[in-house]
Formats: C-alpha cells, sequence, structure tokens
C-alpha cells in the first residue's frame, strides 16, 4: 500500500500570502497525484490531478508541482474561501487508492 | 451538470445491514466509472469500493466480503449494499464520477456528492 503523508498538519497564513502544502508518497508514484480541498461540512472538490494540471473552474491561484514521491500545493495570495482542509491522493498503485491525512489551512 | 445525491444513511446496529443509494443526473452512471469514499466523523478520506464501467469492482480489504458495489443503469443510480457493519464503519459516505480507463490519467474523482452519514451503534 502506498502511504501518503501530508506535512504540515495545520497551517497559519493570513490573508493575501502564500501558502505550500506538503504530500510526500512512500514510494515512487511518477506524477498520479491529485489535491482536493474540503471546506467545513462540504463534499471534497477535485482541484488537482496529473500533480500538476488544475480542474475545470480552478483559480490560477492553484498550482501544483511534484513528481515522483515528493509533491506540492501552493495557494498564492489566500482568499478567504481557501481556508479549508486539503488533502492528497495517490492513483499509481491501486488498490487500495490512499489519501494523505489532510493539512487544515487556517487564518493567522 | 454533473449532480450526486446520495441517500440512504441512518442509525443501525453492529451487524446490520444497509444500502446507500446514489442518484446521478448530468451524465450516465453506465459509461462511468463510480466510486465510493467514506470520511468518519472528525477525519480523512478513505476509499470503500470502484465501479469500472463495464461491471469490475475493487474494495478496500476493509470492506471486502461485506460490501458490494452496484448500479442500475435504467434508474442511472450507483449501490453501495453494507452487510455485516461494524461499529468503525461509522462515517459519512460520498460517492463520486471517476475518471478512468479511457482517461490518460486514472482513477480520481472529478465530482462528489453531498454525503449520507452512517452511524453504526448499539
Amino acid at each position: 500500500e502506498v502511504v501518503m503523508t501530508q506535512s504540515p498538519a495545520t497551517l497559519s497564513v493570513s490573508p493575501g500570502d502564500r501558502a505550500t502544502l506538503s504530500c510526500r508518497a512512500s514510494q515512487n508514484i511518477r506524477k498520479t497525484l491529485a489535491w482536493y480541498q474540503q471546506r467545513p461540512g462540504q463534499p471534497p472538490r477535485l482541484l488537482i490531478y496529473g500533480a500538476s494540471t488544475r480542474a475545470t473552474g480552478i483559480p490560477a491561484r492553484f498550482s501544483g508541482s511534484g513528481s515522483g514521491t515528493e509533491f506540492t500545493l501552493t495557494i498564492s495570495s489566500l482568499q478567504s474561501e481557501d481556508f479549508a482542509v486539503y488533502y492528497c491522493q495517490q492513483y499509481n498503485e491501486w488498490p487500495p487508492i490512499t489519501f494523505g491525512q489532510g493539512t487544515r489551512l487556517e487564518i493567522k | 451538470e454533473v449532480q450526486l445525491v446520495e441517500s440512504g444513511g441512518g442509525l443501525i446496529q453492529p451487524g446490520g445491514s444497509l444500502r446507500l443509494s446514489c442518484a446521478a443526473s448530468g451524465f450516465i452512471v453506465s459509461t462511468n466509472y463510480m466510486t465510493w469514499v467514506r470520511q468518519a466523523p472528525g477525519k480523512g478520506l478513505e476509499w470503500v469500493s470502484l465501479l469500472y464501467s463495464g461491471g469490475t469492482t475493487k474494495y478496500a480489504d476493509s470492506v471486502k466480503g461485506r460490501f458490494t458495489i452496484s448500479k442500475d443503469n435504467s434508474k442511472n443510480t450507483l449501490y453501495l449494499q453494507m452487510d455485516r457493519l461494524r461499529v468503525e464503519d461509522t462515517a459519512v459516505y460520498y460517492c463520486a464520477k471517476t475518471t478512468g480507463r479511457d482517461s490518460s490519467d486514472w482513477p480520481y474523482f472529478e465530482s462528489w456528492g453531498q454525503g449520507t452519514l452512517v452511524t453504526v451503534s448499539s
């Protein structure tokens, strides 16, 4: 099973600043990684797939990078609606499809 | 517009059974890959099961032999039959439209329903 580890667990950032979230895979997953955003009381929403491709309708301030075992989600100029929990998910080797434990992005 | 509406959740005793439904609109379930993902209260996301458009099924080890994913093409609806339920199955269950083998990249979850809460407790 591919274990996904996200860091930090909680990230405090001021509105307008940049946030950098990390996701590490326990083995090489090439670029088979997706990122999701989950606001309180809402289902997850697909942000990024293929490690760096934005999903339809996702603002350009969201960007993904990385390959192999190290991945990053960057949110430039944070807006109020961006404060949420973010999950990474690998789909290189499955079943099982595995998620990271999440990073909570909170207002500083 | 893609819409997914889950139903069928509720309070059930350990050892009991429940069937969840996911009614889809805006796309055809029969020609798409579909997934169930769950989220225990206050916890992260856990993949449960995936149904290929052709009928192949995949399950997480934690539910294999107890849960069955299926679809009714005439109703454009996905199901999750959950038997021998355990306390640790308590979660919000989401269905998700999933990219499939015809995509260059798969599977990840393009669209999600709002979820239905299953509580297993005596």
